[in-house]
């Protein structure tokens, strides 16, 4: 089946500080990646939708300038939280669509993000 | 993308059958109906999806009503690894998935 990593899968930081968090599609290539992110006895919130090559989509009240998103690549996606504080601290996970294929998303495990 | 409702929680004895209800009434022609499940901590996982036709993998079983108004997810033989919060999700082929609540099934030995 189709596969997806991120990396790290955790990660502390200080306030203030950036963190990067990147999103591989293992055996497929990925035209549409989607960033969710999740809090402690939440369900996901979407954050952001990536299509290779061009801008991101940001959904209502998610910060574009805080959260940089980059999909350079078919396989890669990365976000980086930039200058990070307490109240971000969430489970980032990101999910990609095959290209070629109209529907099914598959997940990444995800990544813990403290930030103290 | 249609709007479901499923029950918050659910209990299921080990190596019993799971049904999972989702009701979807709003569904249109043609959204599909999505089955991602979450264990604690990690990402979703894709179960099954189905638009109009019974369908059935590896994992599980979705039944869908004729009139497309709901539909039911079956584990066959739950397991206490099977314990997860389950999301049905209505949404057309190409949109984006919006996670609702859930239902958390509980898999008791």
């Amino acid at each position: 089946g189709a596969v997806v990593s991120q990396h790290p899968s955790r990660v502390i930081c200080k306030s203030g500080t950036s963190v990067k968090i990147e999103c591989r599609s293992l055996d497929f290539q990925a035209t549409t990646m989607f960033w969710y992110r999740q809090f402690p006895k939440q369900s996901l919130m979407l954050m952001a939708t990536s299509n290779e090559g061009s801008k991101a989509t940001y959904e209502q009240g998610v910060e574009k300038d805080k959260f940089l998103i980059n999909h350079a690549s078919l396989t890669l996606s990365t976000l980086t939280v930039t200058s990070a504080h307490p109240e971000d601290s969430s489970f980032y996970i990101c999910s990609a669509r095959e290209k070629h294929s109209t529907d099914t998303q598959y997940f990444g495990p995800g990544t813990r993000l403290t930030v103290l | 993308d249609a709007k479901t409702t499923q029950p918050p929680s659910m209990d299921c004895a080990e190596g019993r059958a799971a049904n999972l209800p989702c009701n979807h009434s709003t569904i249109s022609g043609n959204e599909y109906v999505y089955w991602y499940r979450q264990i604690h901590s990690q990402g979703p996982q894709y179960i099954i999806h189905g638009l109009k036709n019974n369908e059935t993998n590896e994992m599980a079983s979705l039944i869908i009503t004729e009139d497309r108004k709901s539909s039911t997810l079956i584990l066959p033989h739950a397991t206490l690894r099977d314990t997860a919060v389950y999301y049905c999700i209505g949404i057309y082929n190409t949109d984006k998935l919006i996670f609702g609540t859930g239902t958390r099934l509980q898999v008791f030995p």
